[in-house]
């Protein structure tokens, strides 16, 4: 019963270098999620997708790129890294109609 | 615009009283509110939920009751446990799905 797998756990990266986090479900869901979390923010959205073979902006888009590449597997591409962009990404997935998200238990990424 | 809000950063209560965890929000399109829990290293998990049809939702120790005209939330937790120390994030959602979350109220349940 793994649900969400998230790797890698943790990355250090220096600025302008690129990284893919990936993320894969085992739960046959359709919508899959990407989040940030930062100290006193809270968890914004970053990107999602409804259903294989569509994506869309969340609330803090800007500097990553996404990837549904079938339904299990949904990817976060940060094409040059930035100090900004140092934080917790949680990758989540949820049935539409279905109560709630299951959450992976993290990348913790820090961008020096 | 923060749409879900979470006013207090932190909550210290004693074992075997009452935690109360409060959330407002003004999105009126949203009519799915959720609570979820987080501990240090790990994902949230999901702990309990309330459609807007309702005004509580019970399961077990916990309780959320929802106040529509008031757009308020509050997740009640009795008794408490050293357990429940956790973060604790209140999330809402509309026909889209998407979850909306708070900035969470860490809960420090003391022995």
């Amino acid at each position: 019963n793994a649900g969400v797998t998230q790797t890698p756990k943790f990355q250090v990266l220096k600025t302008g270098q690129s990284m893919t986090l990936q993320c894969a479900q085992d739960m046959n869901h359709n919508s899959m999620y990407w989040y940030r979390q930062d100290p006193g923010m809270g968890l914004r959205l970053i990107y999602y997708s409804a259903s294989e073979g569509t994506t869309d902006k969340g609330e803090v888009p800007n500097g990553y790129n996404v990837s549904r590449l079938n339904k299990r597997e949904f990817s976060l591409r940060l094409e040059s890294a930035a100090p900004s962009q140092t934080s917790v990404y949680f990758c989540a997935s949820s049935e539409m109609g279905v109560e709630g998200y299951t959450f992976g238990s993290g990348t913790r990424l820090t961008v020096v | 615009d923060q749409q879900v809000k979470q006013n207090s950063p932190s909550l210290s209560v004693q074992e075997g009283r009452i935690s109360i965890l409060n959330c407002d929000y003004t999105n009126s399109m949203f009519d799915y509110f959720l609570w979820y829990k987080k501990y240090p290293a790990e994902g949230p998990t999901f702990l309990i939920s309330i459609s807007s049809i309702k005004d509580k939702n019970e399961d077990g120790r916990f309780t959320v009751f929802l106040n529509k005209s008031a757009k308020h939330l509050s997740l009640h937790i009795v008794p408490s446990q050293p357990g429940d120390s956790a973060v604790y994030f209140c999330a809402a959602s509309g026909s889209n799905y998407k979850l909306t979350f708070g900035k969470g109220t860490l809960l420090t349940v003391n022995p």
